[in-house]
This record gives structure tokens, sequence and C-alpha cells, in this order.
């Protein structure tokens, strides 16, 4: 079956680094995403990782453990308008491009 | 580029009617195509996959007589909620596959969602 875990809610600070967790237990893997979503609208693509360690992409940065089925997104500088919510997806890797999506992290960054 | 639409943005219906919604791919083309639902502060349950020419791939404990899925098109996908009750009021969400280039990691894009009351 398919697995994927992350923290239900976190609240971070203005200007500070927050690093939101995802764990995957999967049948298969080729390739984690992480989308943001405000709520009421699409998910947008931020990061991808399908070899091990950390890729970096201005303010967000995602690191990827496939022997531990680990992955993190790190945000840095925050600001008000990173509050969404956080979804970690794991890809299938069979050619459909399938994904299945982690339970999402809602975020609320405040002053 | 890689813009997905849908519509409608949003929809109220009364219970045991049938809805349609359309997704689009504004820019490219799109054989494989996801249909989404989202229940409030959840993430996205995948309900079904839609292939352009063939029938949809349904995900388990969706049922295919009720959410119908069309993929006439290589830009054109609707999915229609038939015989709608309360709860299937929800946030539904397609997304989709480019054919072409776009798209670094094969990323899927998404639309904006439909927002679904079934009264």
């Amino acid at each position: 079956g398919q697995n994927i875990d992350q923290p239900t809610e976190m609240t971070a600070t203005e200007g500070a680094i927050v690093q939101i967790n995802c764990t995957y237990q999967t049948s298969g893997f080729n390739g984690l995403f992480w989308y943001q979503q405000h709520a009421g609208e699409a998910p947008t693509f931020l990061s991808y990782n399908v070899l091990d360690g950390l890729e970096e992409k201005g303010r967000f940065s995602s690191f990827l453990s496939r022997s531990k089925g680990y992955s993190y997104l790190l945000l840095k500088e925050l600001q008000m308008k990173d509050s969404a919510s956080y979804l970690c997806a794991v890809r299938d890797p069979g050619g459909g491009n399938k994904l299945t999506f982690g339970t999402g992290t809602q975020l609320k960054v405040e002053l | 580029g890689a813009v997905v639409s849908q519509h409608p943005s949003r929809v109220i219906c009364k219970s045991g009617t049938s809805v349609k919604i359309e997704c689009r791919s504004l820019d490219f083309q799109a054989t494989t195509m996801f249909w989404y639902r989202q229940f409030p502060k959840q993430s996205l349950m995948l309900m079904a996959t839609s292939n352009e020419g063939s029938k949809a791939t349904y995900e388990q404990g969706v049922e295919k007589d009720k959410f119908l899925i069309n993929h006439a098109s290589l830009t054109l996908s609707t999915l229609t909620v038939t015989s709608a009750h309360p709860e299937d009021s929800s946030f539904y969400i397609c997304s989709a596959r480019s054919d072409g280039p776009s798209g670094v990691y094969n990323e899927q894009f998404f639309g904006p969602g439909t927002r679904l009351t079934v009264l």
C-alpha cells in the first residue's frame, strides 16, 4: 500500500526558517514532489527530488533520502504569503505518472 | 506556459441532478489527465486517470458509473458526477501531464479546481 505522512499543522515566525518533513512507505518510487496549495486554489509545483540529496531553489530547498523513505522541504526567510498547505507527493514507477499525495501540512506564518 | 483550466469554478446543484466539470490544457497536449477530490483540510485523493481515446482507470473505491470520465481530445477531459448527493460535495481538481516538453520533471499541472455543493 501507499502511506505518506506529514505533520498536520506547523506555525513559524516571519523571517525564520521552517522544515516540513515527509515520510513515505510506498510500493514503488519514481521521484518525490512538493507542492504549495493556498486555500481553494490549485497546487503549484515547488520542487522535485529523485536522487538522494538536497535540491535548492531560491528560498525553498528539498531533501531526499530514499533509503530512509524521508524528505523535507525547507523554507527560508519566511514571508506571510508562505502561509499555505504544503503537499508531499510520491510518483509511481509506472509510465502513467501517477501521484500519491501525503496528508498535507498547513503552515501558518505569524508576525 | 503549461496552463490548465477548469469550468465551472463553482457549482451548486440539487440532489439527484448531474454535473459536468471540464478540464482543459490550454497550451499543451495531454494524453493523460487526472481527476482528484479534496475534502476540507484534507489532501488530494486520486479518483481516476483519464486517457485520451480509451477508458479511464479508476482508483479502488471510486464508482465508475457515478463519476463518468470522457477524454475526447488531447486538450479536454470531462468529469460528470451523476445523480449527485450531498456527500459528493467537495473540491474537484484536475491535472494534466504534458505530452511535449512542458515540465522539466514531467510533472503534473493542476487546474484551479471546481467547488461542488450539492443541496
